[in-house]
């Protein structure tokens, strides 16, 4: 299968700061990538759809100017909580399509102070 | 509008014994089902496609299979290292690429 990496696993930061996850496909190109999020014994929230060279598409509710989402090559998304506040502690998931499937980062557990 | 429900929320099992898990779905019409296997503090790791009713797929001691309203996933004789959130998703046949998961099934076995 596609192999999706994703960096750092976990970050803690104070409140008002901000924290860039990076999201990588190492074996294949990827158009479009997705970013999700999920909360403890709940399932994913797609938070937004990053197309490579165009502005990502979020989910109704998820502030764009917040969750900033750039994807400037086919191997490389990333997603900056800017302005982290404790509320926005969670785990963070990005993924990849390749052949019409959809394969997982191993996720980021953000946690703010 | 488009919704996977996933049943039972957990499942507590001894090693060897089988069970189901259920995903029911509604969708405008079905581009695919997949099941995800997910372990604590990690990302989903795929484990089938199926794309069509009456289609199956095995792997292991897991089997799933497809109806025009619901997914199985099947264990049989289950070991401890089963244990996982097992996730369903759906991707409709609506023009985008979202796929709709449901909340899926905590599956503990015991040895």
């Amino acid at each position: 299968g596609a192999v999706v990496s994703q960096h750092p696993s976990r970050v803690i930061c104070k409140s008002g700061t901000s924290v860039k996850i990076e999201c990588r496909s190492l074996d294949f190109q990827a158009t479009t990538m997705f970013w999700y999020r999920q909360f403890p014994k709940q399932s994913l929230m797609l938070m937004a759809t990053s197309n490579e060279g165009s502005k990502a598409t979020y989910e109704q509710g998820v502030e764009k100017d917040k969750f900033l989402i750039n994807h400037a090559s086919l191997t490389l998304s990333t997603l900056t909580v800017t302005s982290a506040h404790p509320e926005d502690s969670s785990f963070y998931i990005c993924s990849a399509l390749q052949a019409g499937k959809l394969f997982f980062g191993s996720g980021t557990q953000l946690s703010v102070l | 509008e488009d919704q996977v429900t996933q049943s039972p929320e957990a499942l507590r099992l001894q090693e060897g014994e089988s069970s189901s898990l259920n995903c029911s779905y509604t969708v405008s019409g079905l581009r695919g089902l997949f099941w995800y296997r997910q372990d604590p503090g990690k990302g989903p790791e795929f484990l089938f496609t199926l794309y069509s009713a009456g289609e199956e797929k095995e792997k292991e001691r897991l089997k799933a299979t497809l109806t025009k309203k619901e997914s199985f996933l099947h264990i049989t004789a289950p070991k401890p290292e089963d244990s996982a959130t097992y996730l369903c998703a759906v991707q409709a046949t609506s023009g985008t690429y979202k796929y709709i998961f449901g909340t899926g099934t905590r599956l503990k076995v015991l040895a």
